[in-house]
């Protein structure tokens, strides 16, 4: 099972609601990334979790706040957000971040569509 | 600081056509370059992965190489077909030591169309 999964797969949201976005895998990965992606832009690194722990902030407001409970479960929690926060958030995993002169392959979940009001 | 460029920006071709799409990077210091496929609104889908060790990857009708040396990859398709239509993005993961090899660094994309 190669599959990450995102729930919901849309979201429409105003500024001042809170909301979360969920991801899923269970391939044994301990690596998990949340990324943003503008309408026809590269994603955009946004968190970086290894072994339920972040690591990896990319100076990310404060409105998003990451979750990792378990290994394999990777929350995005949304609270006052902006106009421009609307985008695709996909979230990914990978074995672990990185081993050595070795990296590996990063395998991403369909995203989900947020849309704010 | 790692720029990924990837030429052309657009392709259009009929079914059945082999096809190149090309993707550069400015410093060759890398653990690996990746080639993703994102349909309209959709996740990313890994195609291959290529670590700095490896000259090629193959998977079906896909053929990805990279010389390290020279800061470049080719993804090639082969007996292309309408259901390849989408963006390929290629990424590559820095060994700089400026604390960002973590971080996938993503081409703009070429938007692939093929027409029956």
């Amino acid at each position: 099972d190669t599959e990450v999964t995102q729930t919901p797969k849309h979201l429409v949201m105003g500024m001042t609601n809170k909301k979360s976005l969920k991801c899923e895998q269970h391939m044994g990965h301990r690596a998990m990334y949340w990324y943003k992606q503008k309408a026809k832009k590269p994603p955009e690194l946004m968190f970086v979790y290894s072994y339920e722990k972040l690591s990896i902030n990319e100076s990310v407001p404060s409105r998003f706040s990451p979750e990792c409970p378990n290994s394999s479960l990777l929350n995005l929690h949304l609270h006052a957000l902006q106009p421009e926060d609307s985008a695709l958030y996909l979230c990914a995993s990978s074995p672990q971040v990185r081993h050595r002169t070795a990296a590996y392959e990063q395998y991403f979940g369909p995203g989900t569509r947020l849309t704010v009001t | 600081k790692q720029e990924v460029t990837q030429i052309p920006a657009a392709l259009s071709v009929p079914e059945g056509e082999n096809l190149v799409l090309n993707c550069s990077f400015t410093d060759s210091a890398i653990y690996n370059l990746q080639w993703f496929r994102q349909d309209p609104g959709k996740g990313l889908t890994s195609l291959l992965l290529i670590q700095s060790s490896q000259r090629e990857q193959t998977s079906g009708r896909l053929n990805a190489s990279l010389d390290k040396s020279s800061g470049r990859s080719t993804l090639y398709i082969a007996a292309s077909q309408p259901g390849d239509s989408a963006t390929y993005l290629c990424a590559v993961l820095p060994q700089n030591s400026g604390g960002s090899n973590y971080k996938l660094t993503f081409g703009k994309g070429t938007l692939l169309t093929v027409n029956p």
